[in-house]
């Protein structure tokens, strides 16, 4: 049971370039979010999916978007990449966005240059 | 809009040594959760509260929920080096997303 996987764990972009983080999850949970970790800034809510077919904005959707592709999958995609950008992101899914207990994965460490 | 701040930043202690963490929010939450984050790694739940004024322990850990629900604590009774790690409280408002605080980060002495 690997619960909530995140890919890829690592990746150094330049200013500009574009890429997409997968978060996949196999507990049949119905909520996904995307939350970015800055030191000192504790997590801060991207996007997130209350539901498969519904995608909501967080506190920081600007050079985001996202992607509910199936109930299982939640994808972040960063279109141009800029230096503010340079973090640690997290996915993380729950049964119901009212149920509590939100399940991360691992992260992936992204550096803008 | 909707905030949770929590203080402090940084606590360091030494081993057995009690610590507590604070959040507060200047609108009523709907439930508050707590998790941890070792070094290195992705936050864990701990907990979530519901009630006004509840309490819930965890062996050496207790939380509380304010009668406003307004605010929470986390207290750890008697440190452990295992303690380490950053404590994070989450809030929601109307049952809708997760709000995280800024976290506290504990450091035990040996």
């Amino acid at each position: 049971n690997a619960g909530v996987t995140q890919t890829p764990k690592f990746q150094v972009l330049k200013t500009g370039q574009s890429m997409t983080l997968q978060c996949a999850q196999d507990m049949n949970h119905n909520s996904m979010y995307w939350y970015r970790q800055d030191p000192g800034m504790g997590l801060r809510l991207i996007y997130y999916s209350a539901s498969e077919g519904t995608t909501d904005k967080g506190e920081v959707p600007n050079g985001y978007n996202v992607s509910r592709l199936n109930k299982r999958e939640f994808s972040l995609r960063l279109e141009s990449a800029a230096p503010s950008q340079t973090s640690v992101y997290f996915c993380a899914s729950t049964w119901q966005k009212n149920t509590g207990e939100l399940f991360f994965g691992e992260g992936s460490r992204l550096t803008v240059l | 809009g909707q905030q949770v701040m929590q203080i402090p930043q940084y606590q360091h202690v030494q081993e057995g040594e009690d610590f507590t963490t604070y959040c507060n929010s200047s609108t009523t939450l709907s439930n508050i959760q707590w998790y941890k984050q070792r070094p290195g790694g992705h936050p864990v739940f701990l907990i979530q509260l519901v009630k006004s004024g509840e309490v819930k322990k965890q062996k050496r850990l207790t939380f509380q929920f304010g009668e406003a629900k307004k605010n929470s604590s986390l207290h750890i009774t008697a440190t452990q080096t295992t303690d380490v790690g950053t404590y994070f409280c989450a809030g929601q408002y109307n049952f809708n997303k997760f709000y995280f605080g800024s976290g506290t980060k504990l450091n035990v002495k040996p």
